[in-house]
Formats: structure tokens, C-alpha cells, sequence
């Protein structure tokens, strides 16, 4: 079965300390995924996706098919951080994406 | 651009009614895809369209309807409300390659 776990509902770190979201997936095939954040107020919007090997605001993700994980992770976190973090799977070659269940981020001053 | 538009925002039905709910992806996206979002879980996919075709359904009963028009704007169709079907639905539209581009949502509240 095709899954995304997010174990975590609510994560709190202090501000400058380290920032890991866990992510895990379950899927035979090769997959692609994706970090999606909501912004209080603000839209779901894509954070980063595993292909690009980008770091966006501070945020890295490295896929390990051997452990089937995604974790997003920042070295410094910054109260700009706080939102919900959803971890995605693209199974296909399509936009039916399946979202975990997402994470809290609360950043403490 | 505006970005992914829906609408209304918000509407309240009662159990047994039906409901349309709109969506107009950005400019120049041909998929369009929605998904319900229960308070407290991620958004869950219920359809995709792409170039006016059904392209992908997820695992929600035969209540659930939709379409995509000549100009890539689409309509999510939901008869015969129950309770459970209370949430967020989101339309997000996209080149058709994983990377979403979502609306604000319409938020139902089904009595």
C-alpha cells in the first residue's frame, strides 16, 4: 500500500536550534516527494521536491530508499518557520499525491 | 496572475443536499485535481482532470462528481450530503507534474 507517515503531529524548537520533520514512505516503485508547508493564514504551497536537490529557506530533504525516508531538516530554525509541514508521495506520473498526515512546527523564542 | 481561485469560501448545507463547488487554475495549467481535507489530517486526492479527461480518482463514493470545462476551470460534485463529508475541499492545478499549485479551499459544513 501506497503511504506517507508523518510521526510527529506537533514538533517545538527553540529558535537557532536544529529542525528535523520525519517523513517515512511505503511504496514499491521509484518514487517522488515532496515537502508542501501552509503559512498561518496563508495557502499549501510547495516547499521543496526531492529531484531538485535545492535548499529553500534553510531546509534540506534527502530521500534514503534504504530506510524509506524524507526527513526535512534545518540547522538554525527561525520563527518565520512555524507552520504545518506536509510530507508528499507522487506515485505516477499525475498529480494524485498522497499527503501525510502533516506536522506542527512551532518555533519558541 | 490571482492564482488557483474557488469558490464560495464557505457554505453550509444540510444532510441530504447537494453541492458544486468551482475552481480556476492559474493561467496556462491543464490539470486541475481536488482534495479533501479533514480537520487534523492531510489533504486526501479525490480527482484529477487533465485536458478535460478524468486522469485519476481516488477512494470516495459515487457522490462525489466532477468535470473539467474547455477552459480548464472545474467543478466538483458532491450529492446526497452526509456529515462525514464536513471539510476543506482544495483544488490545485499544475502542468501535470506533481508540483501543486493550491487554492484557498471551500470550506463545507454539512448540518
Amino acid at each position: 500500500a501506497q503511504r506517507v507517515t508523518q510521526p510527529e503531529k506537533l514538533l517545538s524548537v527553540f529558535k537557532g536550534a536544529p529542525v528535523e520533520l520525519k517523513c517515512n514512505y511505503s511504496y514499491s516503485g521509484s518514487p517522488e516527494l515532496f515537502w508542501y508547508v501552509q503559512y498561518s493564514r496563508q495557502r499549501l504551497q510547495l516547499l521543496l521536491r526531492h529531484i531538485s536537490r535545492e535548499s529553500i529557506k534553510g531546509f534540506t530533504a534527502d530521500l534514503n530508499k534504504g530506510e524509506t525516508s524524507f526527513h526535512l531538516k534545518k540547522p538554525f530554525a527561525q520563527e518565520e518557520d512555524s507552520a504545518m509541514y506536509y510530507c508528499a508521495l507522487v506515485p505516477g506520473r499525475d498529480d494524485k499525491i498522497i499527503f501525510g498526515k502533516g506536522t506542527r512546527l512551532h518555533i519558541l523564542p | 496572475d490571482a492564482g488557483v481561485t474557488q469558490s464560495p469560501t464557505h457554505l453550509i448545507k444540510t444532510r441530504g443536499q447537494h453541492v458544486t463547488l468551482r475552481c480556476s487554475p492559474i493561467s496556462g495549467h491543464k490539470s486541475v485535481s481536488w482534495y479533501q481535507q479533514v480537520l487534523g489530517q492531510g489533504p486526501q486526492f479525490i480527482f484529477q482532470y487533465y485536458e478535460k479527461e478524468e486522469r485519476g480518482r481516488g477512494n470516495f463514493p459515487d457522490r462525489f462528481s466532477a468535470r473539467q470545462f474547455p477552459n480548464y476551470s472545474s467543478e466538483l460534485n458532491v450529492n446526497a450530503l452526509l456529515l462525514g463529508d464536513s471539510a476543506l475541499y482544495l483544488c490545485a492545478s499544475s502542468f501535470g507534474t506533481g508540483e501543486l499549485f493550491f487554492g484557498e479551499g471551500s470550506r463545507l459544513t454539512v448540518l
